[in-house]
């Protein structure tokens, strides 16, 4: 069964600096692998996804994620956090595409300090 | 705008009580998702529907019941034998030939007094 996790419930990084946010899947077939960010009380946002094409996917807001296949990872980055990243991302598997339900992490809170 | 629209955004709700969640798509999107969040959890699966007059149970489908009579709503019902029904509640939509990305709506935040 495909499953997500999540290393680190919370992450606090100073404004300006990398963030990185971790993420590795279990998944029986090639994967298709999403970000999403939320903000509170609001819907999930889609990030970036990949889908078997570029390893190297870029999302929006500067966002960028690498696919790893014999690490089994999906870690989220971005060069420099900006007090606006802060929020809540998901990291969420699908072994099918298509209508095929995803499975997501528990999540994981950003924190910007100023 | 196409979208998803969820309501109400904020429901209160006697123990004991039935209460339908509302969920429409203008987006013309064929399957449709229902997720229940609460802290620390991420999203799990309640119900989706790949079709209309089709559903599927997801992980946690007890107490809940859904229908798909039209392509565009999928409205959920949380029963009385749903033991913890406090929680914020998600729904989504994707269309069929895509890689697979779900589009939320904004949810809706059910409290049980």
């Amino acid at each position: 069964a495909q499953s997500v996790t999540q290393l680190g419930s919370h992450v606090s990084v100073s404004e300006g600096a990398l963030v990185l946010l971790r993420c590795n899947y279990s998944s029986s077939v090639p994967p298709y692998l999403f970000w999403y960010v939320q903000y509170p009380n609001q819907g999930l946002q889609l990030l970036l996804k990949y889908t078997s094409a570029a390893t190297l996917v870029k999302g929006i807001n500067g966002f960028e994620a690498e696919f790893k296949k014999s690490e089994t990872s999906f870690h989220l980055t971005k060069p420099s956090a900006h007090m606006s990243d802060a929020a809540e991302y998901f990291c969420a598997v699908s072994e099918g595409g298509g209508n095929t339900p995803l499975v997501f992490g528990k999540g994981t809170r950003l924190s910007v300090i100023a | 705008d196409g979208g998803i629209t969820q309501s109400p955004k904020y429901l209160f709700r006697k123990e004991g009580q039935n209460v339908t969640l509302s969920c429409e798509q203008n987006l013309n999107h064929d399957a449709m998702y229902w997720y229940r969040q609460d802290p620390g959890q991420g999203l799990r699966l309640i119900y989706y529907s790949q079709i209309v007059n089709d559903f599927q149970k997801g992980d946690i489908a007890e107490g809940y019941s859904v229908s798909r009579e039209k392509k565009e709503s999928f409205p959920l019902t949380v029963t009385s034998a749903q033991k913890n029904p406090t929680a914020f509640y998600l729904c989504a939509s994707t269309p069929y030939h895509t890689g697979g990305e779900q589009f939320f709506g904004p949810g809706t935040r059910l409290t049980v007094l």
